[in-house]
Formats: structure tokens, C-alpha cells, sequence
């Protein structure tokens, strides 16, 4: 059973459009939601994170977006550029101490000049 | 990355062959993870742990079992291969610390099960 619901599996986006990612989670233990970012032959990289308390979190031109109460959470990439092509994916962690992360299924986003 | 090693990066085995994965960090992390990365399922975490005496099964641990040799190094061993374990093996290390939640992943191990 995923725990982390991630969509699309796939998005193609012009250069300099907006990039938009969107995960769901039912677990409302979950305290912490990081985004990883992963180029091809390499291993995931921590993008950005955010907990419940706040309702976005902005770096640079990446944007998280949480919705507590739809227990949603999205990824929003500006001015998306070709080096932004990679496989995207969202993440949970639970609130056990374990440190333990659920993560999406993956969004392969690719970046058209 | 580079903090985070794995040995082999590639190999390809056969059904029924005993297989070690090997993975060595540099960070001074206490804490190390196993997944998996399969198409369309993103990453399962495979087994995980805190410190050398310290060894926790994750989402899929059946068929897998792991060694804590060292701080530094954390094996995952597939005691009897079969093809459905083909896939992408990452480590990854995380702090104890003020910055815990941030977890370091190696570069990957791809596995073939023939």
C-alpha cells in the first residue's frame, strides 16, 4: 500500500513555464515532507523540505505548497529550466523518531528548450 | 556523494546465488538505510539502522538481511537471489543531530537477477 500518493508520472514542460508536482498522504502522524530530486545515474538529493506548521515553504525557484487539512503537498518549479530535468519525489516521514521516510512513486519531469 | 559509497555499482547474478552489497560513508552518520528503487514504485526502504548494535527490518526486508560491521559501513546481503529483486539498491546516511532529517544517498547499486 503506497503511502505517498505522487502524480503525474510523468510531465513535459517548456522552458520557463511552471513545473507543478502534487502528492497526497492519509497518515496524519506524518510530521515532515522533503522533496527529493535524482539525476539519472545518480542517488536522490534533498531539493527542499517543509513540516505541517506552515503552508509553504519558497527556495529560490522551488516552492512547496501544504494543505494540512487535504493532506496534500505540491511541488511548484518556476521558470523550470533544462538542468531541472530529473526524476522528482515527494516524501513522508513518520512521527516515531525512526526517521524513516515513504516516499512517492516518482515524477519524471523533463524540461523542452 | 561522494561521502556516500557502494560497491559494486553494477552486477548481475544468477537465481539461487548469494550476494553482498556493500555500502561505506565518510559523514560520521550514525544512522544508515537500505532501499530499493523499482520503476513506478519509487523507494522501499529494506532495512535500516541506528548505530552498530542497533538493526531494524523496514517495508520489505523478506529475502534481504543486513551487517552492521562498523559506523562507517553497512552491508545488505541477498541470501538467495531471485529475478524478482532486480532493481535499484541505494544506501543513504542521516545525522543524529541538528540536520537528522536530511538523508545522504550513495550513487546506487543496479542488480540483475537472471
Amino acid at each position: 500500500q503506497q503511502q505517498v500518493k505522487q502524480s503525474p508520472q510523468s510531465l513535459i514542460v517548456q522552458k520557463g513555464g511552471i513545473s507543478i508536482i502534487n502528492c497526497a498522504y492519509e497518515n496524519t502522524a506524518f510530521d515532515y515532507f522533503p522533496w527529493y530530486q535524482q539525476f539519472p545515474g545518480k542517488g536522490p538529493a534533498l531539493l527542499i523540505a517543509i513540516r505541517p506548521d506552515v503552508s509553504e515553504k519558497k527556495e529560490g525557484r522551488f516552492t512547496i505548497s501544504f494543505n494540512k487539512s487535504a493532506k496534500q503537498f505540491s511541488l511548484h518549479i518556476m521558470d523550470s529550466q533544462p538542468g531541472d530535468s530529473a526524476t522528482y519525489f515527494c516524501a513522508a516521514r513518520g512521527a516515531t523518531g525512526a526517521n524513516n521516510l515513504f516516499f512517492g512513486t516518482g515524477t519524471r519531469l523533463t524540461v523542452i528548450p | 556523494d561522494a561521502d556516500v559509497t557502494q560497491t559494486p555499482r553494477n552486477r548481475i547474478t544468477k537465481t539461487g546465488k548469494r550476494i553482498m552489497l556493500e555500502c561505506s560513508q565518510t559523514k560520521g552518520h550514525d544512522r544508515m538505510y537500505w532501499y530499493r528503487q523499482d520503476p513506478g514504485l519509487g523507494l522501499r526502504l529494506i532495512y535500516y539502522s541506528f548505530d552498530v548494535k542497533d538493526i531494524n527490518k523496514g517495508e520489505i526486508s523478506d529475502g534481504y538481511s543486513v551487517s552492521r560491521q562498523a559506523q562507517a559501513k553497512f552491508s545488505l546481503s541477498l541470501e538467495s537471489a531471485i529475478p524478482n529483486q532486480t532493481a535499484l539498491y541505494f544506501c543513504a546516511t542521516s545525522d543524529l543531530g541538528h540536520n537528522q532529517e536530511t538523508q545522504y544517498f550513495g550513487p546506487g547499486t543496479r542488480l540483475l537477477v537472471l
